[in-house]
C-alpha cells in the first residue's frame, strides 16, 4: 500500500529540547517536502527535497533543518523548538514532474511548551 | 507573489449542492487541485484539473476553471454529512512539487 508515514503523530515537548519528526515513503518518490498547518494560515511549505542530498528552503524554513540521505526518508529537525513552532506538520511526497499526485502523511501534532 | 484565496466557511443542508470557490494568482500553474481534510486526519487529494480544461466531472464532484478570471470552483452534488470537512484549493508554486494552499473552507452539512 502506498504510504507516507510520519512519527511521532503526537508530541508535547519543552522549549529548547531538540526533536526530530521522521517521514518515510514507500513509493520510490524523488520529491519530498514538509508543511505546517496553522489556524487561519492554511498550509505553508517549510523545506523540500528534489532528490537524495538535494534540499531547499520553502516559505517558512526558520527554526527547522532537514536532511535527505536516503530516498525514502526525509526527517524534519527542530534544533531548539520554541512555542511558535506548535503546529500540525505534514510530510508529502511525489514523483518528479508536474501533475504527479502528491501524497500526504497523516500529520504530526507538535506542542512546544 | 503567489496567493490562493477562498472563503473560510460554508454551511449547507444535506441533499443540497455545495459550491466552494477559490481564486489564485499564478497563471502558469499547470494543474490546480482540491484537497479534503477530515477532522483529525491528513490531506486527501479529491480531484485536480489541467489548466487547459474548463470543467472536470467526477461522480458527485464538478470542478470549473475560469482561467481568464483565475477562478476555480468545486461543486459537490447531493451533499452528505460525510462531506463535512475542510476543503483546500491549491495551485503549483514556484518549485516543482510545491503547492500553494488556500486557507481552507470549512464545509458544514446540516441534516
Amino acid at each position: 500500500e502506498a504510504q507516507v508515514t510520519q512519527n511521532p503523530r503526537y508530541l508535547i515537548t519543552v522549549t529548547g529540547k531538540k526533536l526530530t519528526v521522521t517521514c518515510s515513503q514507500n513509493m520510490n518518490h524523488e520529491y519530498m517536502s514538509w508543511y505546517r498547518q496553522d489556524p487561519g494560515l492554511g498550509l505553508r511549505q517549510i523545506y523540500y527535497s528534489m532528490n537524495v542530498e538535494v534540499t531547499d528552503k520553502g516559505d517558512v524554513p526558520e527554526g527547522y533543518k532537514v536532511s535527505r540521505k536516503e530516498k525514502r526518508n526525509f526527517p524534519l529537525i527542530l534544533e531548539s523548538p520554541s512555542p511558535n513552532q506548535t503546529s500540525l506538520y505534514f510530510c508529502a511526497s511525489s514523483l518528479s514532474g508536474p501533475g504527479n499526485t502528491i501524497y500526504f502523511g497523516e500529520g504530526s501534532w507538535l506542542t512546544v511548551v | 507573489g503567489e496567493d490562493v484565496e477562498q472563503s473560510l466557511f460554508l454551511s449547507v443542508r444535506e441533499g443540497d449542492s455545495s459550491v466552494i470557490n477559490c481564486t489564485y494568482t499564478d497563471s502558469s500553474s499547470t494543474y490546480l487541485y482540491w484537497y479534503k481534510q477530515e477532522p483529525g486526519a491528513g490531506l486527501q487529494l479529491l480531484t485536480y484539473i489541467f489548466s487547459n480544461m474548463d470543467m472536470k466531472q467526477d461522480q458527485r464532484l464538478t470542478v470549473l476553471l475560469n482561467k481568464k478570471d483565475k477562478h476555480l470552483s468545486l461543486r459537490i452534488a447531493d451533499t452528505q454529512t460525510g462531506d463535512s470537512a475542510i476543503y483546500f484549493c491549491a495551485e503549483e508554486g514556484r518549485s516543482q512539487g510545491n503547492l500553494i494552499f488556500g486557507k481552507g473552507t470549512k464545509l458544514s452539512v446540516k441534516p
